[in-house]
């Protein structure tokens, strides 16, 4: 069974301060992450992607992928109450078949 | 709602009925995709059109057909609902199957 895992939270930061956010993966041979923010009660909503080993960055977000280590982060800079939602991380399976698995998400919660 | 709509948002069905899902994107894309999502959990899916004429079990097919009517809607039936189907359900686009996918708005669904 192919997982996707993540720490589910709630984590707690303080407005400007950094987030990190994790995810482990298992199958191998997957070569397109996802990162989506999800607002309680609405739609995920894609913030990155990445296909290539390293960092990736746009504005506030970097996501970061390890394909060796099959973990991908997504990390907020200067964090902000309205970044406050749940993060899924999505892998995309071996020979990009369109079947995402998502994590169950991680739950952020930016304190002013 | 990312170029995808679906009907109905708000839908409480008694065990045994039936219903359809329904989703249309305008944005031309190859492929579709319908997801459930239960409390506290990440997306599953249950099956995915790469393109017109052509649909696939995901995940979570069981309990559930569907239909691609043409290159821009995508139905998914319910033949004799189950308590067991309560959740909310999302469907997708993408481009082609390797790309990002964006979802519509939902529709929540309660079996009785």
């Amino acid at each position: 069974q192919k997982e996707v895992e993540q720490n589910s939270g709630p984590l707690s930061v303080p407005e400007g301060a950094i987030a990190s956010l994790n995810c482990t993966y298992s199958d191998r041979g997957s070569q397109s992450f996802f990162w989506y923010r999800q607002y309680s009660g609405k739609s995920p909503e894609l913030i990155m992607s990445i296909y290539s080993n390293g960092d990736k960055e746009d504005g506030r977000f970097t996501a970061q992928l390890n394909k060796a280590s099959q973990y991908v982060s997504l990390l907020i800079r200067d964090s902000q109450p309205s970044d406050s939602a749940t993060y899924l991380c999505a892998v995309n399976t071996a020979g990009n078949t369109g079947k995402l698995i998502f994590g169950q998400g991680t739950t952020l919660q930016v304190k002013p | 709602n990312a170029g995808v709509t679906q009907t109905p948002k708000f839908q409480v069905l008694k065990t045994g009925q039936s219903m359809t899902l329904q989703c249309a994107q305008d944005m031309n894309h190859n492929s579709m995709y319908w997801y459930r999502q239960d409390p506290g959990m990440g997306l599953r899916l249950i099956y995915y059109s790469a393109s017109e004429g052509t649909t696939d079990k995901g995940e979570v097919p069981n309990g559930y057909n569907v239909s691609r009517l043409n290159k821009r809607e995508f139905s998914l039936r319910l033949e004799s609902a189950a308590p067991s189907q309560t959740s909310v359900y999302f469907c997708g686009r993408g481009l082609a199957p390797s790309d990002t996918q964006y979802f519509g708005p939902g529709t929540r669904l309660t079996v009785l």
